[in-house]
């Protein structure tokens, strides 16, 4: 089975650290994203990544950089955290055929900063 | 850009009862997709349906391109389809998938 991995389920960081959250998968997917979740607001897109060392900034990429070293991992780093990053995190790929654009999605990172 | 709103934000049902979330959006798109979210977090995707109708099971969606809407409708709901439905359209900036808020469905035994 196809399978998106974030690395962690729950952090908790300190105001001011810098904080990397992982992802990995296993299905040799071009386009890897991260999005930030928040109640109300839906998922919002933070940056897109449609190929190895290439970066595209999504909706709210303020405070936050990425890192596709390789094609598998997708890395999304905070600077440094601040209270108002405490949010769902969420990974995914897509992967098109034809005209259809189909979305896998991590379990989540669910990160408090403190 | 585009805007998206999902109704209503929260649902809570009895099981074996049938519901309909709504997704309207303001300009016309050529995508839209429905997602289902568990209590633990897990997104996966339902149906992608820029226009017409399409069943799986239970659940059924209708997309009404020129009126801006589509509907997901749930039938003879269970536990298991608690959680929070999104619907999401692609954006004309960037061609990236823009959410609606959702909407949470507390479905009880």
């Amino acid at each position: 089975d196809v399978k998106v991995t974030q690395s962690s389920r729950y952090l908790v960081k300190r105001t001011g650290e810098k904080v990397f959250l992982e992802c990995v998968q296993d299905m040799d997917h071009e386009n890897m994203f991260w999005y930030r979740q928040d109640p109300g607001l839906g998922l919002r897109l933070i940056y897109f990544s449609y190929d190895v060392k290439m970066k595209e900034k999504g909706d709210i990429p303020e405070g936050y950089s990425v890192s596709r070293e390789k094609k598998e991992r997708f890395s999304l780093i905070l600077e440094s955290a601040s209270t108002n990053q405490t949010s769902m995190y969420l990974c995914a790929t897509k992967k098109t055929q034809g005209i259809i654009d189909g979305y896998t999605f991590g379990s989540g990172t669910r990160l408090t900063v403190v | 850009g585009i805007q998206v709103e999902q109704s209503p934000p929260d649902l809570i049902l009895q099981e074996g009862a049938n519901s309909t979330l709504r997704c309207n959006f303001s300009d016309s798109v050529n995508n839209l997709q429905w997602f289902h979210q568990n209590p633990w977090g897990q997104l996966i995707n339902l149906f992608y349906i820029p226009s017409g109708t399409k069943q799986n099971g239970r659940l059924s969606a209708t997309t009404v391109a020129t009126e801006r809407y589509s509907l997901l409708y749930i039938s003879s709901s269970q536990t298991t389809d608690s959680g929070v439905y999104f619907c999401a359209v692609p954006s004309q900036r960037n061609y990236q998938l823009i959410w609606g808020a959702g909407t949470k469905l507390i479905i009880k035994p």
